[in-house]
């Protein structure tokens, strides 16, 4: 059964102070990892695809990069404005398996 | 501006009554799904639909139902026989492998 596991649960970081979120996952025939910023109340918006080992995206502040085994989104010098959570899923198969991680909430503070 | 319309925001029922939630995209995606989302837990798919008039079963499409009568629209019943259906609804569409694109949720609450 595929699984994606997201940690930590929650991320508390001063403005500026940069760090990591993590995605675990074992999906079987990956064909893309995806990473997803959500707002209280909102849907998911869609940040970066991944599609293989070693790959990386930026945007902004934020850069993700993909193992065998893990992602992670690092976020350089957060501001508040990227408080939310982030969600990570793996697809596979047929497009409408996608495995979704149950989120990072990350809060910068001002 | 493309996007997916979800309606209502927020919307309350009592327990017994059947309930439909509103999908509508103008992206020209061929592919929509309805996902569940409960806190703690990822998102989990409840229907999905390739084309017009097919659509099939998610991990947890037990007391739902869907119909996809045109492209643009995906309408979702949450049945009397779904025993949990205070949720968070997500729409959302795609092409091809493209990434997922999700409208902003309905609140559903049942009480």
């Amino acid at each position: 059964e595929d699984q994606v596991t997201q940690s930590p649960e929650a991320l508390r970081l001063q403005e500026g102070e940069s760090s990591s979120l993590n995605c675990s996952y074992t999906v079987s025939g990956l064909r893309g990892l995806f990473w997803y910023r959500q707002d209280p109340g909102k849907g998911p918006e869609f940040l970066f695809t991944l599609y293989s080992a070693g790959e990386e995206k930026e945007k902004e502040r934020l850069k993700a990069t993909l193992t065998k085994k893990e992602s992670f989104l690092h976020i350089t010098a957060p501001k508040p404005e990227d408080s939310a959570t982030y969600l990570c899923a793996g697809g596979s198969g047929g497009y409408q398996k996608v495995t979704f991680g149950t989120g990072t909430k990350l809060q910068v503070i001002p | 501006d493309g996007g997916i319309t979800q309606s209502p925001k927020y919307l309350f029922r009592k327990e017994g009554q059947n309930v439909t939630l509103s999908c509508e995209q103008n992206l020209n995606h061929d592919a929509m799904y309805w996902y569940r989302q409960d806190p703690g837990q990822g998102l989990r798919l409840i229907y999905y639909s390739q084309i017009v008039n097919d659509f099939q079963k998610g991990d947890i499409a037990e007391g739902y139902s869907v119909s996809r009568e045109k492209k643009e629209s995906f309408p979702l019943t949450v049945t009397s026989a779904q025993k949990n259906p205070t949720a968070f609804y997500l729409c959302a569409s795609s092409v091809s492998n493209s990434p997922l694109h999700f409208g902003n949720g309905t609140r559903l609450t049942v009480t």
